[in-house]
């Protein structure tokens, strides 16, 4: 148990729909970060948060917005559903802002998304 | 573009053994390494990293090796346990980055 958690385990969802997936980080950790794995496209960066401010953006789509609360729990929000967007989807958080190589992240158990 | 490749999709050895797994990079700006397994229905786990400036790193059965000259790393884990069965994925990040590159996975499968 890596202390990630996320919510929930599966969703499934027809095209159009919004959905919105939610990750709580290990306790102490600052950082939440997202990533998406689609069989055609392994696991790809997303976003991430620090302490409550976007930090870096990668391949996210418009339709796709995430955030990060004050008490660090973060939503990544999908909207728009298309049937490309079914894939598993994982949040992970490490202790501090990134950008020093000590910083390990620590996935969660991800969320499987089916959209139909 | 790829940056990072695993161009094994699956390993199978026996156990008590050595598997190895490679990885190759082709962004020289990629300054830590590291690898993650990865059981069915659950989250990548941390296993090892290592810094461009080592060449090894080792922790218990798990060793991994960082060529920079050739762009490539591997791990190397002795001796293989049925319960090492698993996705096992490299990754990256720039320096100063934060973001994990992921390759694209090696299925590890270890006979008893």
């Amino acid at each position: 148990d890596s202390g990630v958690t996320q919510t929930p385990k599966h969703l499934i969802t027809a095209t159009g729909q919004r959905v919105t997936l939610r990750c709580s980080p290990r306790s102490g950790d600052l950082s939440v970060y997202w990533y998406q794995q689609s069989l055609d496209q392994g696991l790809q960066f997303l976003i991430q948060y620090y302490n409550g401010e976007e930090r870096a953006k990668g391949n996210i789509l418009e339709r796709f917005s995430a955030q990060q609360f004050p008490d660090l729990h973060s939503e990544l929000n999908l909207s728009s559903l298309e049937l490309g967007d079914s894939a598993l989807y994982f949040c992970a958080s490490s202790v501090g802002p990134g950008g020093r190589a000590e910083e390990t992240q620590y996935f969660g158990p991800g969320t499987r998304l089916l959209v139909l | 573009d790829q940056q990072v490749k695993q161009n094994s999709p699956s390993l199978s050895v026996q156990e008590g053994r050595i598997s190895i797994l490679n990885c190759d990079y082709t962004n020289s700006m990629f300054d830590y390494f590291l690898w993650y397994k990865k059981y069915p229905a659950e989250g990548p786990t941390f296993l090892i990293s290592i810094s461009s400036i080592k060449d090894k790193n080792e922790d218990g059965r798990f060793t991994v090796f960082l060529n920079k000259s050739a762009k490539h790393l591997s791990l190397h884990i002795v001796p293989s346990q049925p319960g090492d069965s698993a996705v096992y994925f490299c990754a990256a990040i720039l320096t100063s980055g934060s973001r994990l590159t992921f390759g694209e996975g090696t299925q590890l499968t270890v006979n008893p």
